[in-house]
């Protein structure tokens, strides 16, 4: 798999945009990125992943560089409860291909500890 | 839907006893299965995924085994706990559409 870097930190008030970048320059044609976070104590939460495209749902959008080699995190309001750490990963995208690739190694990185301040 | 149930929540357990640790996955057929622990930092680091029925691959070196008995269940044990053992272990599944890892709540294990 393809590894990520991070920022090990991030502020954001409460109401602002937060833009979280993740780098990924050696990322394969058929890996996506994906998005997760981690509220403290709990399992972390999918959020959103993409290929190549810029992606949009009900938490956040992706924003993925044309050369694919980074991607950027936006949650366009951002809340108190949005203080979490957020992992970017690269993975490819269905569990047959993961199998056939034998991509075991699914490991998150250190993440991003956000913290949005009231 | 497609639920995933992780088992205990919280456990503290003394230094040599053994360990089971259990996650089921309801809603899907032949996902693959992963056990992570995350111990200091916030890194998650992969013990254990299994692609079906009896098999198991391990990832680390370490005190612990899984075992896939069932389809939809994954169990983490130990014969004999370590203190370094303490962390907090999660559960995830993949299913055959792809796409997202869904993770379980979690177990904070303390060993004392």
């Amino acid at each position: 798999d393809a590894k990520t870097t991070q920022p090990t930190s991030m502020d954001c008030a409460e109401g602002r945009a937060a833009n979280l970048p993740c780098n990924h320059s050696t990322i394969s044609g058929n890996e996506y990125v994906y998005w997760y976070r981690q509220i403290h104590s709990q399992g972390p939460q999918y959020i959103i992943h993409g290929l190549k495209n810029n992606e949009t749902n009900e938490m956040a959008s992706l924003i993925i560089t044309e050369d694919r080699k980074s991607s950027t995190l936006i949650l366009p309001h951002a809340t108190l409860r949005d203080t979490a750490v957020y992992y970017c990963i690269v993975r490819v995208a269905t569990r047959t291909e993961e199998v056939a690739t034998s991509g075991s190694r699914l490991t998150f990185g250190e993440g991003t500890q956000l913290t949005v301040n009231p | 839907s497609q639920t995933i149930h992780q088992w205990p929540a919280t456990l503290v357990q003394p230094v040599g006893s053994p360990l089971s640790l259990e996650c089921t996955v309801e809603g899907t057929s032949n996902p693959n299965l992963y056990w992570y622990r995350q111990a200091a930092g916030r890194g998650l680091q992969l013990l254990f995924y299994s692609v079906g029925i009896g098999q198991i691959s391990s990832e680390v070196p370490q005190n612990l085994s899984a075992s896939r008995p069932q389809d939809r269940q994954f169990i983490l044990s130990s014969k004999k706990l370590l203190l370094s053992d303490s962390g907090f272990y999660l559960c995830a599944w993949r299913g055959s559409m792809g796409y997202g890892y869904t993770f379980g709540s979690g177990t904070r294990l303390t060993v004392v």
